[in-house]
């Protein structure tokens, strides 16, 4: 059981918007930065977004995140057959004291 | 360019040890947290530790504390994760991480290809 709560999977059709939550609590994202990563199939994870909203060089703008609360969100916008991989959230959990992630959310391009 | 670079996969039998090996380049090695991630067969992934090259200062996870143990070798750039005694519960994959942590933050920057642990009698 992971300590943050995303949707198993999404969907939609090429050019489409996908959103994708990712829930916590106040030990971790209500007082820390959120991070997300890409991941496809055989590969190693790719820092896709970091300090809630920042993309890292080469990461281009059809991916955006946001957070309010206790909760963050990673948007995909102009969906293409490249976006399909499980995406995963991350923070740093202050009881824990330690990172934790998402239990990740896999992208389908209809 | 900065990168991390992993040992080759290993297969082992239970009650086997192990230490595997990441060794950065292109950045100062000793001014960057380096952490380790689990990804089990099929599943998402699992935040292990962490450890400071510049002073071997080591956090680890709850539930990973005791079953491995972290370390440098400042000399060569290299970190390691260690078992003494596998289980056939530790076959994953195994990525270390750079990972940039401050008030409030952390996030995982650059990646290992990742080491494949098979452990199976």
């Amino acid at each position: 059981q992971s300590v943050l709560t995303q949707p198993p999977s999404v969907s939609a059709a090429p050019g489409q918007k996908v959103t994708i939550s990712c829930s916590g609590s106040s030990s971790n994202i209500g007082h820390n930065y959120v991070s997300w990563y890409q991941q496809f199939p055989g590969a190693a994870p790719k820092l896709l977004i970091y300090d809630n909203d920042k993309r890292p060089s080469g990461i281009p703008d059809r991916f955006s995140g946001s957070k309010s609360g206790a909760s963050a969100t990673l948007a995909i916008t102009g969906l293409q057959t490249g976006d399909e991989a499980d995406y995963y959230c991350g923070t740093w959990d202050r009881s824990l004291r330690g990172g934790v992630f998402g239990g990740g959310t896999k992208v389908t391009v209809l | 360019e900065v990168q991390l670079v992993q040992s080759g996969a290993e297969v082992k039998k239970p009650g086997e040890s192990l230490k595997i090996s990441c060794k950065g380049s292109g950045y100062s090695f000793t001014n960057y947290w380096i952490g380790w991630v689990r990804q089990m067969p099929g599943k998402g992934l699992e935040w292990m530790g962490i450890i400071y090259p510049g002073d071997s200062d080591t956090r680890y996870s709850p539930s990973i504390q005791g079953q491995v143990t972290m370390s440098v070798e400042t000399s060569i750039n290299t970190a390691y994760m260690q078992w003494s005694s596998l289980k056939a519960s530790d076959t994953a994959i195994y990525y270390c991480v750079r990972e940039r942590i401050s008030t409030g933050t952390n996030s995982l920057d650059v990646w290992g290809q990742g080491t494949t642990v098979t452990v199976s009698s």
